[in-house]
């Protein structure tokens, strides 16, 4: 299986400021003939499911704001929150879809300073 | 934009069969793997498996030997077992939509509200 570990487990930050979150495949998560990361967001409420933000590392979902972006490739991904806003506290989870069983990370809680 | 609705028991005593159906409204149903996925405080989010409207499935391995999802291609629906559960089975069960038909390497966009599933002697 292909392990996926995020750090930090939880971080606060300040209304405004930056939140970035990381995210490590044991294993690359390119695929070498279409030059695609198969790394997904997700951002995830209490009693809510998770909704997806991010595909193929980097590109955002119609209607996410454009303060989320993805970054990375091969085995290290990054995700930012440039200027975070009260209603992006949630938990955060990656995803490979590059192998079988598709596997999540441990998830990132972000809350307010 | 399709939505799911999941629904089935949520209370269940150990050794007993989990069993959860999704339905699928307001899009296509065919050719897509449709997917159960679990989420517990110890484990996180785990995907359990999927299947198509053929009826082809993979499964995760970890759970491969209790588990059997299943289709109703007449209703739109899916459904999965999971059979001698434990209190480790104890989870919100989530059924969710892939991006697309044409792998069976994807991720979800859409899915369905969730339910909780406690095993409890």
């Amino acid at each position: 299986d292909i392990v996926m570990t995020q750090s930090p487990d939880s971080l606060a930050v300040s209304l405004g400021e930056r939140a970035t979150i990381n995210c490590r495949s044991s294993q690359t998560v390119l695929y070498s003939s279409n030059k695609k990361n198969y790394l997904a967001w997700y951002q995830q409420k209490p009693g809510q499911p998770p909704k997806l933000l991010i595909s193929w590392a980097s590109t955002r979902e119609s209607g996410v704001p454009d303060r989320f972006s993805g970054s990375g490739s091969g085995t290290d991904f990054t995700l930012t929150i440039s200027s975070l806003q009260a209603e992006d506290v949630a938990v955060y989870y990656c995803q490979q879809h590059y192998g079988t069983p598709l596997t999540f990370g441990g998830g990132t809680k972000v809350e307010i300073k | 934009q399709v939505q799911l609705q999941q629904w089935g028991a949520g209370l269940l005593k150990p050794s007993e069969t989990l069993s959860l159906t999704c339905g699928v409204y307001g899009g296509s149903f065919s050719g897509y793997y449709w997917n159960w996925i679990r989420q517990s405080p110890g484990k996180g989010l785990e995907w359990i498996g999927d299947i198509n409207n053929s009826g082809s499935t993979n499964y995760n391995p970890s759970l491969k030997s209790r588990v059997t999802i299943s289709v109703d291609t007449s209703k739109n629906q899916f459904s999965l077992k999971l059979r001698s559960v434990t209190a480790a089975d104890t989870a919100v069960y989530y059924c969710a939509k892939p991006n697309t038909m044409t792998s069976t390497y994807y991720y979800m966009d859409v899915w369905g509200k969730g339910t909780t599933v406690t095993v409890s002697s």
